[in-house]
């Protein structure tokens, strides 16, 4: 099983600010494989970046995702009010079907 | 306009069943992969299971290996997850989730709003 370790575990940023997360994997995964997601209080989780660096259809620029082999990161350029959320990262190349423990960015 | 509803959660006593569904729409159902992704109260998500677009192929986690077993009638566009022995560790919300471009190996590009199973005596 790939074991997927998402740092930190809270960011606390103001809006405006660049927030960069980071997803550690516990084996390779192939960079087509790994996602990120979005969840705000309440919701569904939402996709966001796809094959690492993919953004999904819908999702603003300022989302950017990068990394490979067992490094990945997640990076907001200038946080928006409606970007304070956790945020989740998953592969989907191997079974188990993995999540991170997920990042929670909050206003600081 | 791509849909998904869930149904069927609820409160079950410890050892007892329950049996999910997932209604589906907006989309050719049949080409597509789902999955049920969990999320306890206050906890992460966690993948449960998936099943291929046509139902042949399933994969599941090892915590509900034997214990749920996973269905699609594609005549319906309906996904069942019907559980049981379950255990005050299934509590949590349970969401159906599409896959992206119709195959196993691919992200969640939508997911239903949930349905909260609470096990309990």
């Amino acid at each position: 099983e790939i074991v997927l370790t998402q740092s930190p575990g809270t960011l606390s940023l103001s809006p405006g600010d660049r927030a960069t997360l980071s997803c550690r994997a516990s084996q390779t995964v192939s960079d087509i494989f790994l996602a990120w997601y979005q969840q705000r209080g309440g919701q569904a989780p939402r996709l966001l970046i796809y094959g690492a660096s993919s953004r999904a259809t819908g999702i603003p620029d300022r989302f950017s995702g990068s990394g490979s082999g067992t490094d990945f990161t997640l990076t907001i350029s200038r946080l928006e009010p409606e970007d304070f959320a956790v945020y989740y990262c998953q592969q989907y190349g191997s079974s188990p079907w993995t999540f991170g423990q997920g990042t929670k960015v909050q206003i600081k | 306009e791509v849909q998904l509803v869930e149904s069927g959660g609820g409160l079950v006593q410890p050892g007892g069943s329950l049996r999910l569904s997932c209604a589906a729409s907006g989309f050719t159902f049949g080409s597509y992969a789902m999955s049920w992704v969990r999320q306890a109260p206050g906890k992460g998500l966690e993948w449960v299971s998936i099943i291929s677009g046509s139902g042949v192929t399933i994969y599941y986690a090892d915590y509900v290996q034997g214990r749920f077993t996973f269905s699609r009638d594609n005549s319906k566009t309906t996904l069942y997850l019907q559980m049981n022995s379950l255990r005050a560790e299934d509590t949590a919300i349970y969401y159906c989730a599409k896959g992206y471009r119709g195959g196993l190996w691919e992200p969640y590009d939508y997911w239903g709003q949930g349905t909260l199973v609470t096990v309990s005596s």
